[in-house]
């Protein structure tokens, strides 16, 4: 079974512009949540995302958005780039079940590189 | 506000020797603790984790145990190998309500030496 797929892989941008990434969840899975990881960092939650709605946010500011398809996949946004967005953007996604219990299995994440 | 601490930030093995690893929460509605271990290049990969009904859980050479009271959790290889090497993540929520948000630790960097 294929795990969390994201797209693309590495990505270079300059200050001031702007990014989409990309998410494909767990076949089944309606829950999808994006976590930045800075180097020498844990993750840290951005957003989670359940039946197209916006279910949870960190603290991170309006630069930063997200919305999920009616397929589950899932894209954060991120406007006016700074050098310190720069980290590894992670999607994640679980079964949302009404025990909300089930485990996060997370992708191999997107590099952001901003210069 | 919620918060993770994991210590330690580096740990140096030998090959067959036992590594621990412990983490403590801030938030005591916390419930849920899964472990991930993070390759080089890749993403978080749970290894095992323990809910707060349960005070231990042991996945073959993997355990992990719960001190509620403390607010204390654990992680304990045993017999590790060198493929054990990574970094070892922790990490704490609140499960239950419609986001279940993971509180991480700030990761161990693990060294099993053959």
């Amino acid at each position: 079974d294929a795990g969390v797929t994201q797209s693309p892989t590495h990505l270079i941008k300059t200050r001031g512009q702007q990014v989409t990434l990309r998410c494909s969840p767990i076949s089944g899975h309606k829950s999808v949540s994006w976590y930045q990881q800075v180097l020498g960092q844990g993750p840290q939650f951005i957003f989670q995302y359940y039946e197209k709605e916006e279910r949870g946010r960190g603290n991170f500011p309006d630069r930063f958005s997200a919305r999920q398809f009616p397929n589950y996949s899932s894209e954060l946004n991120v406007n006016a780039l700074l050098l310190g967005d720069s980290a590894l953007y992670l999607c994640a996604s679980r079964q949302q079940g009404r025990s909300s219990n089930s485990p996060l299995h997370f992708g191999n994440g997107t590099r952001l590189t901003v210069t | 506000g919620e918060n993770v601490e994991q210590h330690p930030s580096t740990l140096s093995v030998q090959e067959g020797d036992s590594a621990v690893i412990k983490c403590t929460y801030s938030d005591s509605a916390s419930n849920y603790f899964p472990w991930y271990k993070q390759e080089l290049g890749k993403g978080p990969q749970l290894i095992i984790d323990i809910r707060s009904n349960v005070g231990e859980k042991k996945d073959q050479r993997i355990a992990v145990t719960l001190n509620k009271t403390a607010k204390h959790f654990s992680l304990h290889i045993t017999e590790t190998q060198p493929e054990d090497s990574a970094v070892y993540f922790c990490a704490a929520s609140i499960t239950g309500g419609a986001t279940n948000k993971l509180i991480f630790g700030t990761g161990t960097l693990l060294a099993v030496q053959p």
